[in-house]
């Protein structure tokens, strides 16, 4: 299992950033999906999840991003994306791709990419 | 949302030596649904336990989870010097928001 996270950048209060997750070593297109953060010291955060498209391809968010963070997913592309608007100085931290353990039922995460880090700063 | 609080936010102890981590739910969760990631400085996490005692593919076996209800807890149970590291408790299930406890570092004495 491979999971590549790009996109990251230094971005001001307000802006939008768009991350992306290139998956390798497993079917993608089974997999649910999770974006997880950690602001520079401190602990995780969960970000949100995404289902398969099986599982109906819903989305779960974390109450501080909801509404201004959207998970999507491009299964012929095996690749995972969080879109990220309005953002705040409060999002800076490095974002984490994982894939979750089980298909189907919910897991926890098994496999984790390395990183990108997202700064929010004028 | 369900809040995890983990204790101590600190152990120091040297290698060798029995580690037990706490980890206490806000209300009570399924054991099914609670798991431990250990996070060395620079690296990603690594899942550890899941189900609240199944260790995860290529975890040793001094690594050992228990628990139910709101209480849990991971027990390493001879130290090595690759486990001095930061671990966080999970809760992935019975509600759609997940949430991670903030953490014990696990330190050398």
């Amino acid at each position: 299992v491979q999971l590549v996270e790009s996109g990251g950048g230094l971005v001001k209060p307000g802006g939008s950033l768009r991350l992306s997750c290139a998956a390798s070593g497993f079917t993608f297109s089974n997999a649910w999906m999770s974006w997880v953060r950690q602001a520079p010291g401190k602990g995780l955060e969960w970000v949100g999840r995404i289902k398969s498209k099986t599982d109906g391809g819903t989305t779960d968010y974390a109450a501080p991003v909801k509404g201004r963070f959207t998970i999507s997913r491009d299964d012929s592309k095996n690749t995972l994306y969080l879109q990220m608007n309005s953002l705040r100085s409060e999002d800076t931290a490095v974002y984490y791709c994982a894939k979750d353990r089980a298909t189907g039922t919910f897991s926890p995460p098994d496999s984790w990419g390395q990183g990108t880090l997202v700064t929010v700063s004028s | 949302e369900i809040v995890l609080t983990q204790s101590p936010g600190t152990l120091s102890l040297s290698p060798g030596e029995r580690a037990t981590l706490s980890c206490r739910a806000s209300q009570s969760i399924s054991s099914s649904h609670l798991a431990w990631h250990q996070q060395k400085p620079g690296q990603a996490p690594r899942l550890l336990i899941h189900g609240a005692s199944s260790r995860a593919a290529g975890v040793p076996d001094r690594f050992s989870g228990s628990g139910s209800g709101t209480d849990f807890a991971l027990t390493i149970s001879r130290l090595e010097p690759e486990d001095f590291a930061v671990y966080y408790c999970q809760h992935y299930g019975g509600s759609f928001v997940l949430s991670f406890g903030g953490g014990t570092r696990v330190e050398i004495k």
